[in-house]
């Protein structure tokens, strides 16, 4: 069974530039959760689809946003880039139930100059 | 006070001791638990689950959970090199997994 697919592995934009990262989940898998890793805050919840539907959001600005597909693929944009925003974001899924394991992909690491 | 507490560590082992990891949370509605093991620029990877209170066993890792006390913990038996990583424990109060700062483990051969 393949596992949680994000593509592009690395990036790197320039201030005030918009970007777009996707996430395939693993096949029958139908959340998908993102999250920004960074050396000084950890793992932090960006935010979860299910059914082409948020249902959770995290402390983030709006310049963060998702969306989901119907064949649950994910895509979470970022826009105005800014310097703070380079970071490790991972994509995970997890099965229909809440509180189900949650099985991340490899991430795209975004640097911002 | 954060919603999930780990010490950063590191944690130095020797090789074929037994590492003991511990993590605290504060939503007492938590209702699962996990553990990742994250090598450096990795993602993290799934090694134990852990829903109801008690030991769960596997290969040579142990999750302990007591939420009357709000803390889970990770053993992990006869640590070898390759176990050199930070731990991340995660807690899923509904539908968002919150994590540790995790805790950097150091096996020396």
């Amino acid at each position: 069974k393949a596992g949680v697919t994000q593509t592009p592995r690395y990036l790197i934009k320039t201030r005030g530039q918009q970007v777009t990262l996707s996430c395939s989940p693993i096949s029958g898998h139908r959340s998908v959760s993102w999250y920004q890793q960074t050396p000084g805050q950890g793992l932090q919840f960006l935010f979860e689809y299910f059914s082409e539907t948020q249902r959770n959001k995290g402390n983030f600005p709006g310049r963060f946003s998702g969306r989901q597909f119907s064949n649950s693929r994910s895509e979470m944009n970022v826009s105005t880039l800014e310097l703070g925003d380079s970071a490790l974001y991972l994509c995970a899924s997890s099965l229909v139930r809440e509180n189900t394991e949650a099985f991340f992909g490899q991430g795209t690491r975004l640097t911002v100059v | 006070q954060k919603e999930v507490e780990q010490n950063s560590g590191p944690l130095s082992v020797p090789e074929g001791a037994i590492a003991s990891l511990n993590c605290t949370y504060s939503d007492r509605g938590s209702q699962s638990f996990f553990w990742y093991r994250q090598y450096s620029g990795k993602s993290p990877e799934l090694i134990m689950s852990i829903y109801s209170n008690g030991d769960k066993e596997d290969g040579r890792f142990t999750a302990q959970l007591n939420k009357a006390s709000q803390y889970v913990s990770l053993l992990i038996r006869d640590s070898q090199p390759s176990d050199s990583a930070t731990y991340l424990c995660a807690v899923n109060p509904v539908r968002k997994l919150t994590f540790g700062g995790g805790t950097r483990v150091l096996v020396k051969p």
